[in-house]
């Protein structure tokens, strides 16, 4: 396993359309969190899971917004009728929960540009 | 609520030595990470401190003071590679609440 994979790196899509974004954490992790940063900002928190259940959402994620991971193996984030403000950078990260540091190993991203 | 606060931008020499604070508000701690992010990349693990004090790795260090919501990560002789971007970032309950970043920029 060589890391946290994203698919795809690059979307380009118009307003109004629906996206799909797919993230396949480290396989002994059974965290796995969604997080989207801007340019010139830190990364924001989104949501997690906690092997199959999502245990947390933040206040910011609109119900445009959905997230699944049917498995407690990859998950997928989906944007239905995007906006030009949903355009950044979306970022996956996986931990072990009972591991020492909790460290968050991150994903390469997949920048989302709405026209 | 969280706040971060980190400067924006730092410039150094080559073989220099540079030091990013960050100073924290946060409705919970259970210790603080840097990580480091290059233009366009995933942000890559440098250090985390739970515990008051300094951690060294290498040319890197991290110091952290809990009773003064304190943190700072401390590069040494520093390298034309290691232009990029710094973040802090507080870790609670469950999340990772990031800094807005520091972008240091090396020099020959």
């Amino acid at each position: 396993d060589t890391g946290v994979s994203q698919d795809p790196r690059h979307k380009i899509t118009k307003r109004g359309q629906n996206v799909t974004f797919r993230c396949d954490p480290i396989s002994e992790h059974n965290r796995l969190y969604w997080y989207r940063q801007t340019l010139g900002q830190g990364p924001e928190f989104l949501t997690y899971f906690q092997n199959e259940a999502q245990l947390e959402k933040s206040r910011l994620l609109s119900d445009r917004f959905s997230a699944e991971r049917p498995k407690g193996s990859f998950s997928t984030l989906e944007i239905q009728r995007t906006e030009q403000g949903d355009s950044a950078m979306y970022l996956c990260a996986s931990t072990l929960e009972s591991g020492i540091t909790n460290e968050q190993f991150f994903g390469p991203g997949t920048r989302l540009t709405v026209l | 609520g969280q706040n971060i606060d980190q400067p924006t931008e730092m410039t150094a020499t080559e073989g220099a030595i540079v030091q990013i604070n960050c100073t924290y508000q946060t409705s919970g701690f259970n210790g603080l990470f840097w990580y480091q992010q290059h233009a366009g990349e995933a942000p890559t693990f440098l250090s985390y401190n739970v515990l008051d004090g300094l951690e060294e790795k290498g040319r890197f260090s991290s110091f952290l003071s809990r009773s003064k919501g304190y943190s700072y990560l401390l590069l040494k002789e520093l390298q034309m590679k290691d232009s990029a971007s710094y973040l802090c970032a507080v870790y609670d309950d469950y999340k990772l609440s990031f800094g807005a970043g520091t972008t240091v920029t090396v020099r020959a």
